[in-house]
């Protein structure tokens, strides 16, 4: 079983700043890893998809990279809107049990 | 545009069993998978199961085995999870999501998720 963790728990940034959250794999899990922004009450939305591909419609000033076992998510000039939570996840095991990391909270500085 | 529609949130005692629905428009149903997720309070998302949504094809995790099950209407392109033997640890959130394969590693990630159905286990 392959287990997800990130870090930090908890992220404290001001608006504008830059944000850089970290998802590591205790196995090698290639490209496959997505990465979720989730707010209060509402379901995980996509933002990237192969370690560092944006999904449809998601800003540039989100960016994703890495491979192997290290991902990070680094997000530039952080808007009011993107204070969340943001969840990895791989996709490289089938069927994917235990496949999310437990999440960084962005909160405001 | 793409959309999972998930049936209304459900209050339920201990022992009860749940039926959540989801209904996808924008796309045509049979082309993609449909998996389940739930998330208890505070937690990180749990993935319950998945069905083939052209054969019918089913895959549960085994923390579930035996209590889950998941079907799909095809005329109604809509999925369907059932729970049974509910207990309180089964209080969540309950979300059906669309799976997407990456072309570049053929393994498949969740694209769509419906807005979620909160199920609440409660005597």
């Amino acid at each position: 079983e392959i287990v997800m963790t990130q870090s930090p728990a908890t992220l404290s940034v001001s608006p504008g700043e830059r944000a850089t959250l970290s998802c590591r794999a205790s196995q090698s899990v290639s490209t496959n890893v997505a990465w979720y922004q989730q707010k209060p009450g509402q379901a995980p939305r996509l933002l990237i998809y192969g370690a560092s591909t944006r999904a449809t419609g998601i800003p540039a000033r989100f960016s994703g990279s890495g491979s192997g076992t290290e991902f990070t998510l680094t997000i530039t000039s952080l808007q009011s809107e993107d204070f969340a939570v943001y969840y990895c996840q791989q996709y490289s095991t089938w069927p994917p049990e235990e496949a999310f990391g437990p999440g960084t909270k962005v909160d405001i500085k | 545009q793409v959309q999972l529609l998930q049936s209304g949130a459900e209050v339920k005692e201990p022992g009860a069993s749940v039926k959540v629905s989801c209904k996808a428009s924008g796309y045509t149903f049979t082309t993609s998978a449909i998996h389940w997720v739930r998330q208890a309070p505070g937690q990180r998302p749990e993935w319950m199961g998945w069905i083939s949504t052209d054969l019918g094809n089913t895959r549960y995790s085994q923390k579930f085995q035996g209590r889950v099950t998941i079907a799909r209407d095809t005329s109604a392109s809509t999925a369907h999870l059932e729970l049974s033997s509910l207990r309180s640890e089964d209080t969540a959130v309950y979300y059906c999501a669309r799976d997407r394969k990456d072309v570049l590693t053929g393994s498949y990630y969740f694209d769509y998720w419906g807005q979620g159905t909160l199920v609440t286990v409660s005597s």
